[in-house]
């Protein structure tokens, strides 16, 4: 079974980049069974899908944030990466990361990070 | 993009009762469509894939239907460990995605 983990800074400073990283364990990142996503939720509100990746480096965004987002991955660490720049407030939220296959199978526990001065 | 709309946006319901959430595509999205109920501090789960598709380990009182543009998720006798939000999902159009805004069901 397919473990996923976020790891990050919880508090960026508005302007600057936000940085997180999934550490996947369970199953290889290279599997072909698999593309690999970041999904967030603001305080009290819904889910927005982020971005995907596979592991052969294809990425897909969310058209909304695509100028802001890079979505990476390190098949030597089994992890991916997602940068968001230029944050602002509207960017505090939980992230999560998650498999895909294409629905979202294995969620892992989601990271709350705050963007405040 | 596919636009999902869930309803109604609260949901109250007595424990052992049925209880029918709604999700509508604003184009068809086949049967490309899932279902996750998510807990206060936890992260979504998996419930139904393929509009009507069980995941593993999903309780039998959780039944999808539906194709094309209108959805339903079914609990049929409301347990206590139900009360939590549900989103629906398409993915016809994957790897691009869209989430409804959730139902969040409640104890009457």
């Amino acid at each position: 079974q397919l473990q996923l983990q976020e790891s990050g800074p919880g508090l960026v400073k508005p302007s600057e980049t936000l940085s997180l990283t999934c550490t996947v364990s369970g199953g290889s990142i290279s599997s072909s069974s698999y593309y690999w996503g970041w999904i967030r939720q603001p305080p009290g509100k819904g889910l927005e899908w982020i971005g995907s990746i596979y592991y052969s480096g294809s990425t897909y965004y969310n058209p909304s944030l695509k100028s802001r987002v890079t979505i990476s991955v390190d098949t030597s660490k089994n992890q991916f990466s997602l940068k968001l720049s230029s944050v602002t407030a509207a960017d505090t939220a939980v992230y999560y990361c998650a498999s895909i296959r294409p629905d979202l199978d294995y969620w892992g526990q989601g990271t709350l990070v705050t963007v405040s001065s | 993009e596919i636009v999902m709309t869930q309803s109604p946006a609260t949901l109250s319901v007595s424990p052992g009762e049925r209880a029918t959430l709604s999700c509508r595509a604003s184009q068809s999205v086949s049967s490309n469509l899932a279902w996750y109920q998510q807990k206060p501090g936890q992260a979504p789960r998996l419930l139904i894939y393929g509009a009507s598709t069980r995941a593993t380990g999903i309780p039998a009182r959780f039944s999808g239907s539906g194709s094309g543009t209108e959805f339903t998720l079914t609990i049929s006798s409301l347990q206590s460990e139900d009360f939590a939000v549900y989103y629906c999902q398409q993915y016809n159009n994957w790897p691009l995605y869209t989430f409804g805004q959730g139902t969040k069901l409640e104890i009457k």
